[in-house]
């Protein structure tokens, strides 16, 4: 099982748009609608940011959104502020585990 | 509320075998529709999935590491055992246990991880 492709690096000033993709296969993203996103700061635990491919759990701003096309997810952060600089991943069910992406740093300029 | 937390040796010698427990509360792994996953995070690099057991005691692993982990539950205890074998210095990462939600086929909550080091 080959990793999810993400961008390697994404940046954005204050208050801009960005959108992070998440490129797998027919046998993970594109089979099924179970892609979540993860935020992680350096040194901390990933934080569960969507799951299901564009749900937000309890507590994580409207800000992030989350949305598939075929066998890409993406990740879509608006009005972006400077705790949104992390590194983030995608990770899909690939019907026998699960596969994770490469990984973005999103840097705030 | 859901917590889980990583244990084991900070340090192995190349050719041993890693032996880590996650301890959790907050749930019963003997529910239906719950899952506990290992993941592991090398310096500096990306999430790579290990290993996952279900409530009904399924389990599922990584092709490229099956051969060499195994994976346990203990349900009275709560807590989740992975065991690696042949270890060498690329296996140095951090290791983190997750909850899954497996209807949303989610690792929901972390823990804090626990970095293991592989050297002699």
């Amino acid at each position: 099982q080959s990793a999810l492709t993400q961008p390697a690096s994404v940046s954005g000033s204050p208050g801009q748009s960005i959108t992070i993709s998440c490129t797998g296969t027919s046998s993970d993203v594109g089979s099924y609608n179970l892609v979540s996103w993860y935020q992680q700061h350096p040194g901390k635990a990933p934080k569960l940011m969507i799951y299901e491919g564009s749900k937000r759990p309890s507590g994580v701003s409207n800000r992030f959104s989350g949305s598939k096309s075929g066998n890409t997810a993406s990740l879509t952060i608006s009005g972006l502020q400077a705790e949104d600089e992390a590194d983030y991943y995608c990770c899909s069910y690939a019907g026998n585990l699960y596969v994770f992406g490469t990984g973005t740093k999103v840097t705030v300029l | 509320q859901i917590t889980l937390k990583e244990s084991g040796p900070t340090l192995v010698k190349p050719t041993q075998t890693l032996t880590l427990t996650c301890t959790f509360s907050g749930f019963s792994l003997s529910t239906s529709g719950v899952g506990v996953g290992w993941i592991r995070q090398p310096p500096g690099k990306a999430l790579e999935w290990l290993a996952l057991i279900y409530w009904n005691d399924d389990k599922r692993y990584s092709p490229s590491l099956k051969s060499r982990l195994t994976i346990t539950k203990d349900t009275s205890k709560n807590q989740v055992v992975l065991t690696m074998t042949n270890m060498d210095p690329v296996d140095t990462a951090t290791y983190y246990c997750a909850h899954i939600e497996v209807v949303a086929a989610t690792p929901d909550y972390w823990g804090q991880g626990t970095l293991v080091t592989v050297s002699s």
